[in-house]
């Protein structure tokens, strides 16, 4: 994979239920995955900053896990509310490259 | 107060005009970044400072310059814009290390006729 890729791009999910999607990322020179949320009208605020694999990482309902070997992160959110409504981006970093390479994120949509 | 402010937010301009987009941050951070969003494209660097005294290209600055006038102010300029460069702009910040979480601006919305 020499892209960020994030799928689904879209996704559509019933307040209350559990929904996750998945970031793959170039797993050669790996250095960081990042996750960010992006509210319509705001600035993309950080959730998660990964680094090693195996690594999970919890705020409230939404968690992220981490595997370096194959290069994907999955981003989970428990028991989906309104608010959660957003885009979730995910970036890469490499060693030895200073810049962040964004995936074109997933559009959550959550219907009350 | 916002961390990161971006002026103006919304802007409509001409083919052909030169264009100023300025971002401000309290952050005290050392590293600041430009970056465009285009429908159904991830953000796109288009120039990177890491001091006053630092500028690098990104993957998309052809037709940008900014100047890094200050640790706190990050400028962007298109030259001569074009309806192509119709586009989000964020400007970002980060204080460098592993963690690096970058923090962003409001974001600018430019239509370039």
């Amino acid at each position: 994979i020499l892209n960020v890729e994030q799928s689904p791009q879209s996704l559509h999910v019933q307040e209350g239920d559990s929904t996750n999607f998945t970031c793959s990322f170039p797993s050669s020179n790996f250095y960081a995955l990042h996750w960010y949320r992006w509210e319509t009208a705001k600035s993309p605020e950080a959730l998660f900053v990964m680094t090693l694999n195996g690594d999970e990482k919890k705020k409230g309902r939404i968690s992220a896990t981490l595997n370096t070997k194959e290069g994907y992160s999955y981003l989970y959110i428990k028991g989906s509310q309104p608010e959660d409504s957003a885009t979730y981006l995910c970036a890469s970093r490499n060693f030895g490259n200073e810049k962040l390479t964004f995936g074109t994120g997933t559009r959550l949509t959550i219907i009350p | 107060d916002a961390d990161v402010t971006q002026t103006p937010r919304n802007r409509i301009t001409k083919t052909g005009k030169r264009i100023m987009l300025e971002c401000s941050q309290t952050k005290g951070h050392d590293r600041m970044y430009w970056y465009r969003q285009d429908p159904g494209l991830g953000l796109r660097l288009i120039y990177y400072s890491f001091d006053v005294k630092d500028i690098n290209k990104g993957e998309i600055s052809d037709g940008y310059s900014v100047s890094r006038q200050a640790q706190a102010k990050f400028s962007l300029s298109l030259e001569s814009a074009i309806p192509n460069q119709t586009a989000l702009y964020f400007c970002a910040t980060s204080g460098g290390g592993t963690q690096e979480t970058q923090y962003f601006g409001p974001g600018t919305r430019l239509l370039v006729l």
